[in-house]
């Protein structure tokens, strides 16, 4: 399975544009990048899963260079609720098994 | 639409006895995943089930087992609970397409402490 690697914590204020930057450098040719959102004492939630390129949905958008080996999720225009845990994940396509968490970037938002 | 339900909320074991935990996924979903979330770990996966069959598993000691019913919900027991095991423990459910699991519906989890 490929390890993943993102900054531990992030600082932002609100209004601005968060890139949480992850690292993949053995992703697998038929792996996927999933991003997950977790709040204390609750669930992950599924943000945005892409393969390359670029994917875009409601809440955020997902930045993947040709060589794979890295993703950036942008939230755009963060607010005070985007204050979370977000995980990159690798694996298998739809991104709903066996999931692999790393630790995960705990992002706080301020006014 | 509902989402998982996990039941209960929270529970507090003394160090020996079992537990058994339930998880309701969303309709239309038969994969029914557990994890293990603790400060030291991180979210673990525990197993997978789908159409009543265990398909995936972590490492996990035996003490740690699920089933699956035919309405899709699912039950993990853990035996023999050490302390250990105190934990947020997360069902998660996911619609399988040609094979594929789509994104995991997480529940609000379950949290286990044992004294």
């Amino acid at each position: 399975l490929a390890k993943t690697t993102q900054p531990i914590s992030m600082d932002s204020y609100e209004g601005q544009e968060v890139n949480i930057t992850c690292s993949h450098n053995n992703i697998a040719t038929n792996d996927y990048i999933t991003w997950y959102q977790q709040f204390p004492s609750q669930g992950p939630r599924f943000i945005i899963q892409g393969y390359k390129t670029k994917v875009t949905n409601e809440v955020a958008s997902l930045f993947i260079p040709a060589d794979r080996k890295s993703s950036t999720l942008s939230l755009p225009r963060v607010s005070l609720s985007d204050t979370a845990v977000y995980y990159c994940l690798v694996g298998g396509a739809g991104g709903g098994n066996k999931l692999t968490f790393g630790t995960g970037t705990q992002l706080k938002v301020e006014l | 639409k509902a989402g998982v339900t996990q039941t209960p909320r929270y529970l507090i074991k003394t160090r020996g006895q079992q537990v058994t935990l339930s998880c309701s996924p969303i309709s239309g979903h038969r994969s029914v995943s557990w994890y293990q979330q603790t400060p030291g770990q991180g979210l673990q996966f525990l197993f997978e089930y789908f159409s009543e069959t265990q398909r995936n598993k972590g490492n996990f000691p035996g003490r740690f087992s699920g089933r699956q019913f035919s309405n899709s919900r699912s039950e993990m027991n853990v035996s023999t609970l050490e302390l250990g095991d105190s934990a947020l423990y997360l069902c998660a459910s996911s619609f399988v397409q040609r094979g594929v699991n789509t994104e995991a519906f997480f529940g609000q989890g379950t949290r286990l402490t044992v004294v």
